[in-house]
């Protein structure tokens, strides 16, 4: 079965710092991973998309995410933390060849002045 | 604005109403999907749709929610008898297959609260 575990629920930085969000997925096959951002009372916003093309993948906003396939992990990251960036992020898996998107539970991002 | 957009945005019903949400999706899109999202939780898929006609739909719809997509233009979500554990976001997303990518985009949501 697929699965995508985000292994944070709440990450802290202070502004100007790195972000890493971490999640790692199960898939049978080489799926397509995502990541989306939810602020609040907005609709959920696509970041960056995976798709068996380049490994680096570079997204809005100066996030980019490396997908890792020896350690089933992608993970989002930002050199520089903005006080914007604070939101709650979302790591999707769909498994190859189907419209199928399977959320994780969300990691809430906390930017601190 | 042309992205996804739903209707109402909130809704506070009794429990044992009855309630429709709608849905419409970006024009050229073909797919539409519903998704319900709780507190701390992420989406968790209800139904698919490819134009008009309804190809899955997940086990935590019960037989009290419906949805519809007449000519394969916008949804409807129909919840009858609403129960307190209703309560949640819902979430419509629409999408073009290209390639072998099938990217979706999200609206807002209608946020029920079921008393």
């Amino acid at each position: 079965a697929q699965s995508v575990t985000q292994l944070d629920s709440h990450v802290s930085v202070s502004e100007g710092t790195p972000v890493l969000l971490r999640c790692n997925y199960s898939s049978s096959y080489s799926p397509s991973l995502f990541w989306y951002v939810q602020h609040p009372n907005k609709g959920l916003q696509l970041l960056l998309k995976y798709t068996s093309a380049a490994t680096l993948v570079k997204g809005i906003n100066g996030f980019e995410a490396e997908f890792k396939k020896s350690e089933t992990s992608f993970h989002l990251t930002k050199p520089s933390a903005h006080m914007s960036d604070a939101a709650e992020y979302f790591c999707v898996v769909s498994p190859s060849g189907t419209y199928k998107y399977i959320f994780g539970t969300g990691t809430r991002l906390k930017v601190l002045a | 604005d042309t992205g996804v957009s739903q209707n109402p945005r909130h809704k506070i019903t009794k429990r044992g109403q009855n309630v429709t949400f709608r849905c419409d999706p970006i024009s050229e899109h073909n797919r539409l999907y519903w998704y319900r999202q709780t507190l701390g939780q992420g989406p968790e898929f209800l139904t698919y749709f490819q134009n008009e006609a309804q190809l899955e739909k997940s086990r935590l719809l019960s037989d009290r929610f419906s949805a519809e997509r007449p000519k394969g233009s916008f949804s409807t979500l129909e919840i009858q008898r609403t129960e307190q554990g209703d309560s949640a976001m819902y979430l419509c997303a629409s999408s073009f297959l290209a390639g072998d990518t099938d990217e979706q985009y999200f609206g807002p949501g209608t946020r029920l609260t079921v008393t």
